[in-house]
């Protein structure tokens, strides 16, 4: 269990909505991750975090933005929320970065984001 | 760039046959790492294994293992005598190593999956 929570677990919400998912983990990782999920495209990145305040784009940034002010919150905001951002979404954080051999990363449990 | 290929969209197997799900990797470092991930149908993701490009022994653990090999890119999975509990969609993933100037591995690139449905 690498203490991953996310929250909400589930949400609803309408096109044109601001939407903020966040991710809460308790054992001082540094590296911090989220992806979505969707129906034949696997786990895609969306941003990362290499710290506090320390931020870069993923492979679908474009309608996300994060922040991280505390090294165990790391939160990701769909300014406009559209329905091609319905997803899952998943957070993750890497256990043992620096340590090349043995980084592995963890994932929390998801959340489940539906844009009518 | 990095790039990971699950051939095998969906398998269906009648339990206690042998499975292998398929894993084709792209990547211009020579270093660099390959994982497993189990996602059961409640949806979390569950990690497996890790193996560095390094190391190219197989491993078994239980009735799960693991078969890589550089020369074909491949990084395969098989399960011996399935079990309805391993009905699940597995992803392969893979990392690269930043450097000597940057910590830690790049973020995973994910296959898209492959489902495996055990019929009892």
């Amino acid at each position: 269990d690498a203490g991953i929570t996310q929250s909400p677990r589930h949400k609803v919400t309408e096109t044109g909505t601001p939407v903020t998912l966040r991710c809460h983990q308790t054992e001082n990782h540094r590296y911090m991750y989220w992806y979505r999920q969707d129906p034949g495209h696997g786990l895609r990145l969306i941003h990362y975090s290499y710290g506090v305040k320390d931020t870069d784009k993923g492979e679908v940034s474009d309608g996300y933005s994060v922040s991280r002010s505390k090294t165990e919150d790391f939160l990701l905001t769909l300014e406009s929320a559209t329905s091609s951002q319905t997803s899952v979404y998943f957070c993750a954080i890497s256990s043992n970065p620096g340590q090349a051999n043995r980084e592995t990363q963890y994932f929390g449990p998801g959340t489940r984001l539906l844009v009518l | 760039a990095q790039k990971v290929t699950q051939a095998q969209t969906e398998i269906s197997v009648v339990e206690k046959e042998d499975v292998t799900l398929d894993c084709v990797y792209e990547t211009r470092d020579t270093t660099y790492y390959l994982f497993w991930y189990k996602q059961p149908p409640s949806g979390e993701l569950v990690f497996l294994i890790r193996r560095n490009s390094f190391d190219e022994q197989n491993e078994i653990s239980g009735r799960y293992s693991w078969n890589f090999q550089k020369s074909t890119s491949s990084f395969n999975f098989t399960i011996t005598a399935s079990q309805v509990v391993d009905s699940a969609v597995y992803f392969c993933a893979l990392s690269e190593a930043r450097g000597i100037t940057k910590s830690g591995n790049t973020p995973l690139v994910f296959g898209k999956g492959t489902r495996l449905s055990v019929i009892a």
